[in-house]
């Protein structure tokens, strides 16, 4: 069963650091997300992406975070200067369709920021 | 404004009871609902969804879910319940127009011997 994948499945930065986080989506999917879920806190959208631009960025999306579809399969998320309360895990998403269609989602990347 | 509430942060059942998983949403029009569960470690997998037509879906694993729409509920239910399911269980919404979907804070079950 196809499935979304997520590297890395942990990373570790220095305040200030720039992050790149990657996902490879489902192959016939044309919609791509990214989310985040701080420890103990609700999962959180955080950007959509379709037709390689943004769709819809949540007020957490700010200038420090970046997407980009580099080549037919990837889809990365970059923060360009850590801060301390971008630790959390960060899920990348897929789907077919928009509008509410089902999305399927990673396994995540958990980003630490010391 | 759009919210899922999952009013039970945590639950803990005996193996073999049964299971109901709250969740309330905040939506002006029909939405559509999923339910993902998150092992330990692991990411968000589907556990069911609905769209429309009949109010009580099947999922995997046995869950099954029922909206009703004059309660703005979709709780999550399974007749009896296994040591693996312990888990966190996650509600979310979208809906036609949307592209994102938005989440509750979710429920941890723990399954007691």
């Amino acid at each position: 069963e196809p499935e979304v994948t997520q590297t890395p499945s942990h990373q570790v930065t220095q305040m200030g650091q720039e992050v790149i986080l990657r996902c490879v989506p489902i192959s016939n999917h044309l919609y791509f997300y990214w989310y985040r879920q701080i420890l103990g806190q609700k999962v959180e959208f955080l950007v959509s992406f379709y037709n390689n631009e943004i769709s819809e960025k949540s007020e957490i999306f700010d200038d420090q975070f970046s997407v980009e579809r580099p080549d037919g399969s990837n889809f990365t998320l970059k923060i360009r200067s850590t801060k301390l309360e971008d630790s959390a895990m960060y899920f990348c998403a897929s789907s077919a369709r928009r509008g509410g269609e089902t999305q399927y989602f990673g396994p995540g990347t958990r980003l630490l920021v010391l | 404004a759009q919210s899922v509430t999952q009013p039970d942060i945590h639950i803990t059942v005996s193996e073999g009871a049964s299971l109901e998983l709250r969740c309330n949403y905040s939506y002006g029009a029909t939405p559509y609902l999923f339910w993902y569960v998150q092992s330990p470690g692991q990411g968000l997998q589907l556990l069911l969804k609905y769209f429309s037509g009949d109010t009580l879906v099947q999922g995997i694993k046995g869950f099954e879910a029922e909206f009703k729409r004059s309660q703005s509920s979709f709780n999550l239910r399974k007749p009896s319940v296994h040591w693996s399911d312990a888990a966190e269980y996650f509600c979310a919404v979208g809906a036609y127009n949307f592209n994102k979907f938005y989440f509750g804070s979710g429920t941890k079950l723990n399954v007691k011997p």
